[in-house]
């Protein structure tokens, strides 16, 4: 109940290109969903968060679509560019400020 | 930019050697976290801290484990007897208010046990 599935595990996207990567989460007391971005030897940085009121939050060329009754979110980059290329983790918390983090994704872009 | 800090930036140690790693959160925020990866792997969470005391901590918070904020600025791990499998990148991180919000992870420690 306090997992975060995340998939794929890698992904490759021509430069240009949308990159879509999804997470689904089965506690309903997850209130908070962020997705961190992480470079090698690097600390989890933050990218994007949404939180359930809303179905859609866009910052720049990154979306988080949220899916309330399906219990699933994704994050779609577009117009991927090869700077992004980094491993990316979905993540959900409730009131203890914990956070389940899903498994990653290695994201490449190919230039 | 405020930011998480942390020391060392790697360590190697011995097995059963006591390891001392530590955190400098952003200067206003009051929840602290410590996360662990394995090489690979995802981020799972060890311990949350709040006002000087444990708020709740992960089946992996065994009584190896202990955390301290001795002063005002710092907030620090202690392994009392680390085992192989404790080899790993630990991440410090602090969040500002209650309840779910962001985190901000430090750059991390990687810890090796030989």
């Amino acid at each position: 109940q306090q997992q975060v599935k995340q998939s794929p595990q890698s992904l490759i996207v021509q430069k240009g290109g949308i990159s879509i990567i999804n997470c689904a989460y089965e506690n309903t007391a997850f209130d908070y969903f962020p997705w961190y971005q992480q470079f090698p030897g690097k600390g989890p940085a933050l990218l994007i968060a949404i939180r359930p009121d809303v179905s859609e939050k866009k910052e720049g060329r990154f979306t988080i679509s949220f899916n309330k009754s399906a219990k699933q979110f994704s994050l779609h980059i577009m117009d991927s560019q090869p700077g992004d290329s980094a491993t990316y983790f979905c993540a959900a918390s409730m009131s203890s400020g914990k956070l389940v983090f899903g498994q990653g994704t290695r994201l490449t872009i190919n230039p | 930019e405020p930011e998480v800090t942390q020391t060392p930036s790697h360590q190697v140690t011995q097995m059963g050697q006591e390891v001392i790693l530590r955190c400098v959160p952003i200067s206003n925020h009051l929840y602290f976290y410590w996360y662990r990866q394995i090489l690979g792997q995802k981020v799972e969470f060890l311990v949350s801290f709040y006002n000087n005391e444990i708020s709740e901590k992960s089946e992996i918070f065994d009584d190896q484990f202990s955390v301290e904020r001795p002063d005002g600025s710092n907030f620090t791990l202690k392994i009392r007897s680390t085992k192989l499998e404790d080899s790993a990148m630990y991440f410090c991180a602090s969040k500002g208010g209650a309840g779910s919000g962001t985190q901000y992870f430090g750059p991390g420690t990687r810890l090796l046990v030989l």
